[in-house]
C-alpha cells in the first residue's frame, strides 16, 4: 500500500470548515484512498473512500487531484465533536482479498476551537 | 444496532502472565480484524480473519499471540508470557464482507497493561 503524508496537527474554529490534506505521491492505479477519524478513547470511526473522483457524504467531502497524488478531506462545519485524529490511508484492492488490512500512519490532530 | 464489543475494557496484569481478550462483532458480519495501538500511533494490523480460519496472520508479532474464532463469530486475542511491551490498546474490528470497498467497524478497544 502507498505511504501517506498528513500534518501532525491543526486548528479550526468552530462552526468553519476543516480542510485536511494528505500527500500520497506514490498511489498506484488500483488504490483507493480512505480516510478514518479516531476521537479520544474511541475505536477508529469511517468516514469516506474514493478512486478518483470526489466524493461526498453526510460527514465530510473527499476531494482528490486529477493525477491523484494527494486529497483533501473537507468538515464543510466543524463542530467540539470533530476533534479527533484523522487519518488519510491508501488501500489496494483485488479479488484475491489479500489486502484487507487497514495501514494507519501517525494521523493529523484536528482540534476544532470554540 | 449494536457495534462491535470489547472486553474487558481495561486489564492489568503482571510480566509472565497469559490474558485473552475478547471480541463481539456485529451480527453477521464474516470479517474480523484486530490491531494493536501504542501510545501516539496509529492502529497497527495484527491479523483478520474471514470466517473461521485466520485469512492473514502476517502482523502478530511473535509466537506468544494467537487468536481463535471458533464459530465465525466472537474472537478471542491470546497473550502469552505477556511483556511490559505488549501494553497497548488492543482493537477489534469488524465488516460485512473481507474485500472490495467494504467498511471496517472498530469496538472502543481493550487497554492492556503489564506491570
Amino acid at each position: 500500500d502507498a505511504k501517506t503524508t498528513q500534518p501532525t496537527s491543526m486548528d479550526c474554529a468552530e462552526g468553519r470548515a476543516a480542510n485536511l490534506p494528505c500527500n500520497h505521491s506514490t498511489i498506484s492505479g488500483n488504490e483507493y484512498v480512505y480516510w478514518y477519524r479516531q476521537i479520544h478513547s474511541q475505536g477508529p470511526q469511517y468516514i469516506i473512500h474514493g478512486l478518483k473522483n470526489n466524493e461526498t457524504n453526510e460527514m465530510a467531502s473527499l476531494i482528490i487531484t486529477e493525477d491523484r497524488k494527494s486529497s483533501t478531506l473537507i468538515l464543510p462545519h466543524a463542530t467540539l465533536r470533530d476533534t479527533a485524529v484523522y487519518y488519510c490511508i491508501v488501500r489496494s484492492w483485488n479479488y484475491g482479498g489479500a489486502t484487507n488490512k487497514l495501514i494507519f500512519g501517525t494521523g493529523t490532530l484536528l482540534a476544532v476551537q470554540p | 444496532g449494536a457495534g462491535v464489543s470489547q472486553t474487558p475494557s481495561n486489564k492489568v496484569t503482571e510480566k509472565g502472565k497469559y490474558v485473552e481478550l475478547r471480541c463481539d462483532p456485529i451480527s453477521g458480519h464474516t470479517a474480523l480484524y484486530w490491531y494493536r495501538q501504542s501510545l501516539g500511533q496509529g492502529p497497527e494490523f495484527l491479523i483478520y480473519f474471514q470466517g473461521t480460519g485466520a485469512a492473514d496472520d502476517s502482523g502478530l508479532p511473535n509466537d506468544r499471540f494467537f487468536a481463535v474464532r471458533p464459530e465465525g463469530s466472537v474472537s478471542t486475542l491470546k497473550i502469552q508470557r505477556t511483556e511490559r511491551g505488549d501494553s497497548a490498546v488492543y482493537l477489534c474490528a469488524s465488516s460485512l464482507v473481507a474485500g472490495f470497498e467494504e467498511t471496517q467497524y472498530f469496538g472502543p478497544g481493550t487497554r492492556l497493561l503489564v506491570l
